[in-house]
């Protein structure tokens, strides 16, 4: 029982780059979010799927997409990277908005 | 007002004494609250989650509730230098449709 896994575990990537950030989860949850996380400004929400083939913005929703690929997949894409999105990325998941998160291991981007 | 505020700390308490950790947040009609613990460079572990008002203990852990008053809070008895860390407090609110919305996090320093 893996949890939350994230891949990649650490990226760089020039300004202007496209990369996807790739989330699974194996506890059959409905919801899936995805977070960013600054020094001095605790989890921000980027995206939210409440359910399979649903997604939502959250707080911080510029410059990213989300795809829910199915019950067990959501994946955060950077199309045009830019050094602001420099933040350690985490995916979570719950059985519903209001049930606990299971947080990933992250995701520490790095944009130059 | 930020809907679910902590105080960022740094709290400093010696070993084996009671850290408390406070939360208040905005919504009279949350019901979901947790604690989250994370190390440095780790994604937030969950601790505790409390739902009715008083207290709840387990083990070296007791979460605490006033919805009336509108905190929870978290006592850590016989504090550990292992129990340093970033302690982040969720509360579902209903102005985010339901969703936990996570604390800045409070940093917990426990000296030997």
């Amino acid at each position: 029982n893996a949890g939350v896994t994230q891949t990649p575990k650490f990226q760089v990537l020039k300004t202007g780059q496209s990369m996807t950030l790739q989330c699974a989860q194996d506890m059959n949850h409905n919801s899936m979010y995805w977070y960013r996380q600054d020094p001095g400004m605790g989890l921000r929400l980027i995206y939210y799927s409440a359910s399979e083939g649903t997604t939502d913005k959250g707080e911080v929703p510029n410059g990213y997409n989300v795809s829910r690929l199915n019950k067990r997949e959501f994946s955060l894409r950077l199309e045009s990277a830019a050094p602001s999105q420099t933040s350690v990325y985490f995916c979570a998941s719950s059985e519903g908005p209001d049930y606990e998160q299971y947080f990933g291991p992250g995701t520490r981007l790095t944009v130059t | 007002q930020k809907e679910v505020e902590q105080n960022s700390g740094p709290l400093s308490v010696p070993e084996g004494a009671i850290a408390s950790l406070n939360c208040t947040y905005s919504d009279r009609g949350s019901q979901s609250f947790f604690w989250y613990r994370q190390y440095s460079g780790k994604s937030p572990e969950l601790i505790m989650s409390i739902y009715s008002n008083g207290d709840k203990e387990d083990g070296r852990f007791t979460a605490q509730l006033n919805k009336a008053s509108q905190y929870v809070s978290l006592l850590i008895r016989d504090s550990q230098p292992s129990d340093s860390a970033t302690y982040l407090c969720a509360v579902n609110l209903m102005e985010y449709g339901n969703k936990l919305v996570f604390g800045a996090g409070t940093i917990l320093r426990v000296k030997s």
